[in-house]
């Protein structure tokens, strides 16, 4: 069966530090990528998605960036954080064999301080 | 555009009472209907889905019916229990837009023992 993994689950990150989040996928081949973003609130924002290796469309300008290094594999980044990145990121996938259902991974909390 | 229109709540009902969380959807194109279910602190599950005009979608007590001639999906559940107690989105994907999720912006459900 297929799994999405996705680290680390919780991080503290001072203004102007860096930023990794990382998520993969198991048991499937070239998926749909998608990296959401939750404020406070509860709303949900796409962020980016990529359908396929170095693939990566970002849905809104801000001061994050996505990659794909792998198939399996995509990762969110920031050079230097701000407040406003403070959020639940979730990633999620969708098997290409049944495209129109998108499955979320467990989430990352960040807390930009 | 797509968009997802649901009833923000909250929500509040005792165990074991019905329960109906209205969502109406506008949509270029043929879309896909989705409930996903959010506990807390948690990432997002997909609840249950339907893929054409009359399905009904079902799971774990839980139905909803794509009604096309109303632009609806409205979420139902005969009798609710406290562990049902969480964020409820409506979300739609239209194929030929990359599979990207449309979400309503949720409904917190809180059921009282």
């Amino acid at each position: 069966s297929q799994t999405i993994h996705q680290w680390p689950a919780t991080l503290v990150q001072p203004v102007g530090s860096p930023l990794s989040l990382e998520c993969t996928v198991e048991g499937t081949s070239n998926p749909n990528l998608y990296w959401y973003r939750q404020a406070a609130g509860r709303g949900l924002q796409l962020l980016f998605y990529s359908v396929g290796i170095g693939q990566i469309s970002s849905e809104v300008p801000q001061n994050l960036s996505a990659s794909r290094p792998q198939d399996r594999q995509f990762i969110l980044s920031s050079k230097k954080l701000l407040l406003s990145d403070s959020g639940f990121y979730l990633c999620a996938w969708s098997p290409w064999t049944e495209g129109n259902t998108i499955y979320f991974g467990e989430g990352s909390w960040l807390t930009v301080v | 555009g797509n968009s997802v229109t649901q009833m923000e709540g909250p929500v509040t009902l005792s165990e074991e009472a019905f329960l109906t969380i209205n969502c109406t959807y506008t949509a270029t194109g043929y879309p896909s209907l989705f409930w996903y279910v959010q506990y807390p602190g948690e990432g997002l599950q997909l609840l249950l889905k339907a893929t054409k005009a009359d399905d009904k979608g079902s799971n774990k007590g839980f139905e909803a019916t794509y009604r096309k001639e109303t632009t609806s999906f409205h979420l139902e559940k005969g009798s609710v229990q406290v562990s049902d107690s969480a964020v409820y989105f409506c979300a739609l994907v239209v194929g030929g837009s990359n599979y990207k999720l449309t979400f309503g912006k949720g409904t917190l459900l809180t059921v009282n023992p």
